[in-house]
């Protein structure tokens, strides 16, 4: 089984950075993915970690720890765009399709 | 760019309705998704689809049922429309390889009186 967690909701200043925890339990991790969803529109792919360590794209990072169960995805210099909700999904070994376990979501609030 | 399309963005049924939700996407993929999204409980997978004529319960398929008769396209049912079916409803599609990123539809939010 898997159990994902992740903050609700976060405030953040135009400029700044900004770091989404998520933690996991699972029986058989086979990657971590983050994804952006704004609100009314479809998630959009961010990042995928299934070794531990940084991953860095642009403005975005993601980390993971396997033995802690944990990711967290960076954001750097936010934008205004950078509003949306963050979701955390895991996937997971012998299940299916290797499908995905998603978290709640955090929404992220970028302020001037 | 994949490109995911559900063919309606907002719908509105009537309890005991059958509906049908459908799904294109263009990028020859052969599996696709079915989840929906409520508050606070975050995605949740209805069913899924390896490929034509293939298709596998998720963590929620009661009062859902699914076809696949082309690759291209995948359609959620339900069979007779419950207010607690009001949701948002998202598909997916995915190309099998290391990483399987799934690819999103913008969502149909589904109300049902």
């Amino acid at each position: 089984g898997q159990n994902i967690d992740q903050p609700t909701e976060m405030t953040a200043t135009e400029g700044a950075i900004v770091q989404i925890n998520c933690t996991y339990q699972t029986s058989g991790f086979n990657g971590l993915f983050w994804y952006q969803q704004h609100a009314g529109e479809a998630p959009t792919f961010l990042s995928y970690n299934v070794l531990d360590g940084l991953e860095e794209k642009g403005r975005f990072s993601s980390f993971l720890s396997r033995s802690k169960g944990y990711s967290y995805l960076l954001l750097k210099e936010l934008q205004m765009k950078d509003s949306a909700s963050y979701l955390c999904a895991v996937r997971e070994e012998g299940t299916g399709a290797n499908n995905l376990f998603f978290g709640t979501g955090t929404r992220l609030t970028v302020i001037p | 760019d994949v490109k995911v399309t559900q063919s309606s963005r907002y719908l509105v049924k009537r309890t005991g309705e059958k509906v049908f939700l459908e799904c294109v996407q263009d990028m020859d993929h052969e599996n696709m998704f079915w989840y929906r999204q409520d508050p606070g409980l975050g995605l949740r997978l209805i069913y899924f689809s390896y490929d034509v004529k293939m298709k596998e319960k998720g963590d929620i398929p009661e009062g859902y049922s699914v076809s696949r008769e082309k690759k291209e396209r995948f359609s959620l049912i339900l069979e007779s429309a419950s207010t607690n079916q009001t949701s948002m409803y998202l598909c997916a599609s995915r190309i099998q390889g290391a990483k399987n990123i799934q690819y999103f539809g913008a969502g149909t939010r589904l109300s049902v009186l």
